[in-house]
């Protein structure tokens, strides 16, 4: 069955940063991109990029353009988030999922993790 | 960036009732529209795909309409487990947008 894994909770000071995992296990992991999905306490879904795990390309959303990268380890089917120079309102669940094909579906979810950022 | 909007934002209703969400995009993006379940505490779930078809293992009380700039979801016959927050995603092209979210309580 699919599953997506990620690390666990962290805490944060402002302008530090944070690499968030998600393990993908079940599927060709290179057939699939990965996007990750952000929610702060309280609030919607916010989008921040994808990977392609095939390739490596990656497609950022711009406000996060420059503090933010994505990369994936083929070896061990593992997505990696990293976001640099942390602020309060980066406090957030921080979710992967699985992209899939034209439509773009979320079809598969990690579990979130929770990155706190506070001095 | 395309701008998704929902409503209601927050729904009363009672087992049994029908139910249905709207959502309007701010340009018209065909049938790249995917509505989420969410509970608290929990990751998003898919339950609708290109605007209307149904996941595997997602009940059939659920479904989905519409195109290009307007979209539906309803359920037929509310049941416990669908009070939560229901999300619709435009995928039709980068940024990935979602709706503010649409909370459904029960009555």
């Amino acid at each position: 069955q699919v599953q997506l894994v990620q690390s666990g909770a962290e805490v944060k000071k402002p302008g530090a940063s944070v690499k968030v995992s998600c393990k993908a296990s079940g599927y060709t992991f290179t057939s699939y991109g990965i996007s990750w999905v952000r929610q702060a306490p309280g609030q919607g879904l916010e989008w921040m990029g994808w990977i392609s795990a095939y390739n490596g390309n990656t497609n950022y959303a711009q406000k996060l353009q420059g503090r933010v990268t994505m990369t994936t380890d083929t070896s061990t089917s593992t997505a990696y988030m990293e976001l640099r120079s942390l602020r309060s309102d980066d406090t957030a669940v921080y979710y992967c999922a699985r992209d899939g094909g034209e439509l773009r579906t979320f079809d598969y979810w990690g579990q979130g993790t929770l990155v706190t950022v506070s001095s | 960036d395309i701008q998704m909007t929902q409503s209601p934002s927050s729904l009363s209703a009672s087992v049994g009732d029908r139910v249905t969400i709207t959502c309007r995009a701010s340009q018209s993006i065909s049938s790249y529209l995917n509505w989420y379940q969410q509970k608290p505490g929990k990751a998003p779930k898919l339950l609708i795909y290109a605007a209307s078809s149904l996941q595997s293992g997602v009940p059939s009380s659920f479904s989905g309409s519409g195109s290009g700039t307007d979209f539906t979801l309803t359920i037929s016959s509310l049941q416990p487990e669908d009070f939560a927050t229901y999300y619709c995603q435009q995928s039709y092209t980068s940024p990935i947008t979602f709706g503010q979210g649409t909370r459904l309580e029960i009555k």
